[in-house]
């Protein structure tokens, strides 16, 4: 089955504990982003990778880091989480966005709580 | 840059009943435009997408959008809502040659019997 799959789906962590979580894609997409996603402030992207060994920043990149070393995968950092960055994140895929503007293909999110 | 105003954070409708999910975006070059859902628990799907062409696009379970150029909107309709369209609604919006797309606040859809 054609999926984008993160882990974990929920993280309760404290104030400066590096964490990371997983996503990984079975569809061989050249594009893959993170997103967070807040109440009222929709979906803002963190990263977002073109293909492998490409990646750039998005609208709030700040106290993240990504990495593209295979295609099918795309790791979010929090080298040092800090409870701002408690959010709903998702990761996302498409074969590229100009590929006849081809959807975004969506996992389940990973809900991430930082005391 | 292009940005994504969704008017309405919650939209409560009886069953049945018809619904508009009101989109507006600013920008000044071409744009493909984009409605994605979010069922609870879930992450974002496509209900439809705007190119080209036609102004008028259908999408999955029965929803449709219209383009409007000069309002700068693509609003999402249904005729006759089910309790299963209860979600989050996402208008998002790409600049034609971009390679970003830029989510909308997103609108709760209430269904009520």
């Amino acid at each position: 089955e054609a999926q984008v799959t993160q882990n974990p789906r929920y993280l309760i962590t404290v104030t400066g504990k590096k964490l990371t979580v997983t996503c990984s894609q079975n569809m061989n997409h050249e594009y893959m982003s993170w997103y967070r996603q807040d109440p009222g402030l929709g979906l803002r992207q963190i990263y977002y990778s073109m293909n492998v060994e490409v990646t750039d920043k998005g609208d709030v990149p700040e106290g993240y880091k990504v990495s593209r070393k295979e295609k099918r995968n795309f790791p979010l950092i929090l080298e040092s989480p800090s409870p701002n960055q408690t959010s709903l994140y998702f990761c996302a895929s498409s074969p590229g966005l100009g590929v006849y503007n081809s959807p975004l293909h969506f996992g389940n999110g990973t809900r991430l709580t930082v005391t | 840059a292009q940005s994504v105003t969704q008017l309405d954070s919650q939209v409560p409708v009886f069953e049945e009943a018809p619904v508009e999910l009101r989109c507006n975006y600013s920008s000044s070059v071409s744009v493909y435009l984009f409605w994605y859902v979010q069922y609870p628990n879930q992450g974002l799907q496509l209900l439809l997408k705007y190119l080209s062409g036609s102004t008028l696009v259908k999408g999955i379970n029965g929803f449709e959008a219209e383009f409007n150029k000069s309002q700068t909107s693509f609003h999402l309709r249904k005729p006759s809502v089910h309790i299963s369209d209860t979600a989050e609604y996402f208008c998002a919006v790409r600049r034609e040659y971009g390679n970003k797309l830029v989510f909308g606040a997103g609108t709760i859809l209430r269904v009520k019997s």
